[in-house]
């Protein structure tokens, strides 16, 4: 069955750096684009970016354009979100997703929570 | 991009239906088809109910149903079990090719 398993979060300083991983797990995870989706506590889901089976086709919401990079290692069948320059707006529990189309999403990690805290 | 406008709560008994608006823009709801929505329970991770606007994955309910007029998309809930108490999200797909999410309506079953 489909998994998704991220790791990577914990707390960092305003200004540092976090590189989270979803590992995938029972299909073909080179057929998918894939997606990071964040939900700050007592918030709402936020769609952060998403990133095409080859890794050449790559979008990011407006809030992490030049602080978040999404890449993949398809022979790894690995998903990354390097985070830099975090802000305490950043706190949030951050999912892997695999798309199925145009940005829609049946499987779902478990997340894993980046905190932003001095 | 601005949130997909949702209604914070809603509520209905046991048995009664309900409705979820979710309302976008001609450049997210009205000009695409490919409107999702989530259950979300406390602590876990969402749960897609309908895509497409009116698709269900299977394995959900056929309780469960999406439409979309115009602009805006709503989810009803028919026959409401206690197990339906979530929160539930919108989404959609837009003309930047990102998503939009709505802010979320969290469902009570009194």
């Amino acid at each position: 069955q489909v998994q998704l398993v991220e790791s990577g979060g914990g707390l960092v300083k305003p200004g540092g750096s976090l590189r989270l991983s979803c590992a995938a797990s029972g299909f073909t995870f080179s057929d998918h684009y894939m997606s990071w989706i964040r939900q700050a506590p007592g918030k709402g889901l936020e769609w952060v970016s998403h990133i095409s089976q080859s890794g050449t086709i790559i979008y990011y919401t407006d809030s992490v354009k030049g602080r978040f990079t999404i890449s993949r290692d398809n022979a790894k069948n690995s998903l990354y979100l390097q985070m830099n320059s975090l802000r305490a707006e950043d706190t949030a529990v951050y999912y892997c997703a695999r798309d199925f189309g145009w940005l829609q999403f049946q499987h779902w990690g478990q997340g894993t929570l980046v905190a932003v805290s001095s | 991009q601005s949130a997909l406008t949702q209604p914070a709560s809603v509520s209905g008994s046991p048995g009664q239906s309900i409705t979820i608006s979710c309302t976008g823009t001609s450049s997210d709801v009205g000009g695409y088809n490919y409107v999702s929505w989530y259950q979300q329970h406390p602590g876990k991770a969402p749960k897609l109910m309908v895509y497409d606007v009116s698709n269900r994955p299977s394995g959900v309910s056929n309780r469960f149903s999406g439409s979309k007029s115009g602009n805006t998309a709503s989810l009803t809930i028919s026959g409401l079990q206690a197990e339906d108490e979530a929160d539930y999200y919108c989404s959609s797909y837009t003309r930047s090719n990102s998503l939009v999410f709505g802010g979320g309506t969290k469902l009570t079953v009194v």
